[in-house]
């Protein structure tokens, strides 16, 4: 595709419900990167991949989010039981390869989750 | 930890008019500092990255400056026009993460 693409757009849950959000890379882009993103604030890390492989889960906030790639191009960030505290924009992002100066990181769309 | 910090928070100019966007940051230890755009709803588009070992980067109307030691990057854009309205993010990378700072808010004024 010509770009990242999450779906869905929008999605509302209620507070203790499962979510899930899906992020396409960029074809051909081995990293991929998830934030997130509060109102009035920049997007903050969660999880970076290289290939299948989380290289670097850090900025998960909890063992409620986990996130996989398991062909090393779509991705899925899961949300157990919900919180109203997870309200935000979770934006994706691939580049070509991670790492070095020079690499760039494309982004998607977001989703808005809003948990009531 | 990196602290990255945008000021002003908002800025409401006339159209046509020059200004300055600034990026402040605590660790020097960068690989490099990249300006996005971001419009309402939207995702953040890539404007100039610039390297740790660069001074600053052009494109179009925009010049983005990168003083790493002082931990200071601007946003200089030209003749500023009503289609430039968006949030302004820079963001400092070191290994596979990303810090942004939250933004400049911009409106240029028809």
């Amino acid at each position: 595709g010509a770009g990242v693409s999450q779906t869905p757009s929008n999605k509302v849950t209620e507070k203790g419900k499962y979510v899930e959000l899906r992020c396409d890379p960029i074809s051909g882009h081995t990293a991929l990167y998830w934030y997130r993103q509060s109102l009035g604030q920049g997007p903050e890390f969660l999880i970076y991949f290289q290939g299948t492989g989380a290289a670097d889960d850090s900025g998960l906030p909890n063992d409620r989010f986990f996130a996989v790639r398991p062909e090393g191009s779509v991705s899925t960030l899961k949300i157990q039981r919900t919180e109203r505290g997870d309200s935000a924009v979770y934006l994706c992002a691939s580049s070509l390869q991670a790492g070095g100066p020079t690499d760039t990181q494309y982004f998607g769309p977001g989703t808005r989750l809003t948990v009531l | 930890k990196q602290e990255v910090t945008q000021i002003p928070a908002a800025l409401s100019v006339p159209e046509g008019e020059n200004l300055v966007l600034n990026c402040s940051f605590t660790d020097s230890a960068i690989y490099n500092l990249q300006w996005f755009r971001q419009d309402p709803g939207k995702g953040l588009t890539s404007l100039l990255l610039i390297q740790s070992s660069q001074r600053e980067q052009t494109s179009g109307r925009l010049n983005a400056s990168l003083d790493k030691s002082s931990g200071r990057s601007t946003l200089y854009i030209a003749a500023s026009q009503p289609g430039d309205s968006a949030t302004y993010l820079c963001a400092v990378r070191r290994h596979n993460d990303m810090r942004f700072g939250a933004g400049t808010r911009l409106t240029v004024k028809p």
